[in-house]
């Protein structure tokens, strides 16, 4: 079982509501990672988090996606509208440091109609 | 261009079977590392093997070995005695830069792998 927690498991949702996606590292892992896979491809980054603060972005669509850690311990993945095109498994990992070990939890699958 | 290729979309292999799994990689580093996951029906992404660039032996985990070329820029997994419980997706991913440094992973498009028995 992983011990990255990721709610929900599951997502379904029609085009231009809102959905979150809620993450609970490792304890004491201070790096946090939000990963977008599409069906068929490899995980793709959207942010990186070190403790509260954002390491990487860029590929965060920020007109509709927002990612937050407050306390720097768990996170959420903010999806708003969504899009037919969102629909994927969002991952999350975490990891000690920005260079150690990452430890992925079992993903939200969201599918957008 | 494609920093990591995986030319095989998807592979059968009989059970107890020694299965490879392809991978090449595109970097300038000197210093990288050389990832392999495997993701199963429920989604996690679980890490099998690493081997980095300076390594000079190919790293072994059990029924995995990594048949690291460098000069051919592959890094390919093999499976020893393939078990049902295999089947799955495999990633190749590949970090760039010193291991001591914030690294971010690229990944490739997976090979989905089927056991029969």
């Amino acid at each position: 079982e992983a011990e990255v927690a990721q709610s929900p498991r599951y997502k379904i949702t029609e085009k231009s509501q809102a959905v979150a996606f809620w993450c609970d590292p490792i304890s004491g892992h201070a790096t946090l990672y939000w990963y977008r896979q599409i069906l068929g491809q490899g995980p793709e980054l959207l942010v990186q988090f070190q403790d509260e603060s954002v390491v990487d972005d860029s590929q965060l669509p920020k007109d509709r996606f927002s990612a937050e850690r407050l306390k720097g311990v768990d996170s959420t993945l903010k999806i708003q509208p969504a899009e037919l095109g969102d629909s994927a498994m969002y991952l999350c990992a975490s990891s000690l440091s920005p260079t150690g070990e990452l430890f992925f939890g079992e993903g939200s699958r969201l599918t957008v109609l | 261009a494609q920093k990591i290729t995986q030319t095989q979309p998807g592979m059968f292999v009989q059970e107890k079977e020694a299965v490879t799994l392809d991978c090449t990689y595109d970097t300038s580093d000197q210093s990288y590392g050389l990832f392999w996951y495997k993701q199963p029906s429920s989604g996690e992404m679980i890490f099998l093997i690493y081997q980095g660039s300076y390594d000079e032996q190919n790293a072994t985990e059990g029924r995995y070995s990594l048949n690291f070329q460098k000069a051919r820029k592959s890094a390919n997994l093999v499976i020893s005695a393939s078990q049902l419980g295999d089947s799955a997706m495999y990633f190749c991913a590949m970090r760039e830069g010193p291991m001591d440094s914030n690294y971010q992973l690229i990944w490739g498009a997976g090979t989905k792998l089927i056991i029969k028995p």
